[in-house]
């Protein structure tokens, strides 16, 4: 199958500042990808569609301000956590696929705010 | 709005049983549903797609079903290992954008 890459796997980081966290299609073109979230013994909540050359589209309660979604290219979109807080720890994991289709999952990042 | 429920939440059997995990789906307009493994702390490993067009789908020691009509799909795991013990999670996508609805997870453990 297709393979959808994360960096980094794991990120710590001081309260206010900001992580990038990016998501890779490796083999395929891939003009729409997803964010999910998961907390610990919880299961994966969507946040937000990427779309190439355009805005993404966030689920409700997602405050897109904090959660900044960039989707440059077929094969690469970036989440940037901003002014990340102890709250926002989380499990990041993206996918990518074919609309109708079986969705790839990145190998997520482990977010730990301090 | 789609919702995925799994039944049970946990479950622990002996090594060598066979045993059924559930997902249910309130939406029956689906075009696939996927299974997946999740062990702690990892990201997602897929194990099985099934199309709506399909009935089941076999992998190794592993079958999955799918009634469209009912809303409910099982996976079925034979001569369970230790090495089965995870955390099982389905997924059904949008209908209109693929991105998915995942359920709550069965979280395994086979005992030696």
């Amino acid at each position: 199958g297709a393979v959808v890459s994360q960096h980094p796997s794991w990120v710590i980081c001081k309260s206010g500042t900001s992580v990038k966290i990016e998501c890779r299609s490796l083999d395929f073109q891939a003009t729409t990808m997803f964010w999910y979230r998961q907390f610990p013994k919880q299961s994966l909540m969507l946040m937000a569609t990427s779309n190439e050359g355009s805005k993404a589209t966030y689920e409700q309660g997602v405050e897109k301000d904090k959660f900044l979604i960039n989707h440059a290219s077929l094969t690469l979109s970036t989440l940037t956590v901003t002014s990340a807080h102890p709250e926002d720890s989380s499990f990041y994991i993206c996918s990518a696929g074919v609309p109708y289709g079986e969705q790839f999952f990145g190998p997520g990042t482990r977010l730990t705010v301090l | 709005k789609q919702e995925v429920t799994q039944i049970p939440a946990a479950l622990s059997v002996p090594e060598g049983e066979n045993l059924v995990l559930n997902c249910s789906f309130t939406d029956s307009a689906i075009y696939n549903l996927q299974w997946f493994r999740q062990d702690p702390g990892k990201g997602l490993t897929s194990l099985l797609l099934i199309q709506s067009s399909q009935r089941e789908q076999t992998s190794g020691r592993l079958n999955a079903s799918l009634d469209k009509s009912s809303g409910r799909s099982t996976l079925y795991i034979a001569a369970s290992q230790p090495g089965d013990s995870a955390t099982y999670l389905c997924a059904v996508p949008d209908t209109n954008a693929g991105k998915s609805t995942f359920g709550d997870g069965t979280t395994l453990t086979v005992k030696p």
